[in-house]
């Protein structure tokens, strides 16, 4: 039973080019989040979907950034042009259901974005 | 505003007793996890408390106190293989899926 699964692990682009990120949720869970870790800084929540809908998309920019959660295949994280500020650790969690119970998330090993 | 603060680093002896603490101030609270992650990981889950108390779970336990908003994490008998950042996230009562989450305090495990 494979755990989240995220890749790459490492992505390197220059600026101004387009990076994806790919997340697959352990096998029966319907629940993608997604979050942004700084160097020396704590986990920051971007987006949550379920398939093919997002819920909630607060902790995403307006701007340039873009998640989707597709009915076949992984959860997509998508960056447009890229700039030196995105260069961060992108973690993927799933969990089996959402909303009203506190269900514990299962963390990928997350793809870190170095933007040069 | 929500704020979760943890001290940044601590330093501790193997084989010693080490208590992490976290004080939380959110909108809503509807329970607190306690993850591990080691440099270069994924965080793991070590812990919930959702009701005042101290949970046991081998050699970490964790405590919560939700009138002073208050939580910490116990380690005994450190290893050295604990060396790492301990998180602490607070799920939010209005949206349980979401977890503030605080900047993780660095353990360093010393012979």
């Amino acid at each position: 039973n494979a755990g989240v699964m995220q890749n790459p692990r490492h992505l390197v682009r220059r600026r101004g080019q387009e990076a994806r990120l790919r997340c697959s949720p352990m096998k029966g869970h319907s629940h993608v989040y997604w979050y942004r870790q700084l160097p020396e800084e704590g986990l920051k929540f971007m987006v949550y979907l379920q398939k093919e809908n997002i819920i909630d998309e607060s902790g995403m920019p307006k701007e340039r950034f873009s998640a989707e959660f597709p009915k076949e295949g992984p959860s997509i994280l998508r960056i447009q042009q890229v700039v030196r500020g995105d260069s961060a650790a992108y973690f993927c969690a799933s969990s089996p259901q959402g909303g009203q119970e506190n269900t514990e998330a299962f963390f990928g090993q997350g793809t870190r974005l170095t933007v040069v | 505003g929500q704020n979760i603060d943890q001290p940044t680093e601590m330093t501790a002896t193997e084989g010693a007793i080490v208590q992490i603490n976290c004080t939380y101030q959110t909108s809503g609270f509807n329970g607190l996890f306690w993850y591990q992650q080691h440099a270069g990981e994924a965080p793991t889950f070590l812990s919930y408390n959702v009701l005042d108390g101290l949970e046991e779970k081998g050699r970490f336990s964790s405590f919560l106190s939700r009138s002073k908003g208050y939580s910490y994490l116990l380690l005994k008998e450190l290893q050295m293989k604990d060396s790492a950042s301990y998180l602490c996230a607070v799920s939010k009562a209005d949206s349980n899926y979401q977890l503030i989450w605080g900047a993780g305090t660095k353990l360093i495990i010393k012979p």
